[in-house]
């Protein structure tokens, strides 16, 4: 079974620059998550799917931050403008459902550093 | 508002050694908890996770959880500990309608000949 895929592995930007992030979760999962880490933090949910529907985007940063979920199955993340403080891993995950007691499985990640 | 307290950032141990991480969390219902572990460059795996039941969990490659409800805990352990296990580990929270987790800040464990 094919797990997680996304892409790119690393970007290098510039601040004020704009980035895309591509994610392919799992064939069958419906539910589909970005999250944010920064270095020396845990990952941090920046959204939600659930299908194409967005569940929880409380903690994206609206003015700049933005996702995508068409056809409930890729997703993509775009920063516009992008600040320092961006500099973060973002990882995509997903599973079946979205219930609590399910597994999410974790993409390897996008290296992203901000200069 | 749900949280988790790793207290440990970094932590060393012999090889053949155990281990002991610390996790406490903090939710006013039953929690769902986890234990993820990330590698260099790697994204996250699940070892163990505990929702119900056992209060003592098995997970993946040895390791092992208790959950102690009246102590907020959920520790994960395991009896002799690999070079390949040098890692970070993440404890995670979660609760709710649709599963929102979070994560604590993680303890990074090194591990020496």
């Amino acid at each position: 079974e094919a797990g997680v895929a996304q892409s790119p592995r690393y970007k290098i930007i510039e601040k004020r620059q704009s980035v895309a992030f591509w994610c392919n979760p799992i064939s069958g999962h419906a539910t589909l998550y970005w999250y944010q880490q920064i270095l020396g933090q845990g990952p941090k949910l920046l959204i939600q799917f659930q299908n194409n529907g967005v569940v929880d985007d409380s903690q994206l940063p609206k003015d700049r931050f933005s996702a995508e979920r068409l056809k409930g199955v890729d997703s993509t993340l775009k920063i516009q403008p992008a600040k320092l403080e961006d500099s973060a891993v973002y990882l995509c995950a997903s599973s079946l459902a979205g219930y609590p007691q399910e597994t999410q499985y974790f993409g390897p990640g996008t290296r992203l550093l901000v200069l | 508002a749900q949280s988790v307290t790793q207290p440990d950032i970094h932590i060393t141990v012999s090889e053949g050694a155990s281990l002991e991480l610390r996790c406490n969390y903090s939710y006013g219902a039953t929690p769902y908890l986890f234990w993820y572990v990330q590698s260099p460059g790697q994204g996250l795996q699940l070892l163990l996770k505990y929702f119900s039941g056992d209060t003592l969990v098995q997970g993946i490659k040895g390791f092992e959880a208790e959950f102690k409800r009246s102590q907020s805990s959920f520790n994960l352990r395991k009896p002799s500990v690999h070079w390949s296990d040098a890692a970070e580990y993440f404890c995670a929270v979660a609760g709710g309608g649709y599963q929102k987790v979070t994560f604590g800040t993680g303890t990074k464990l090194q591990v020496i000949p």
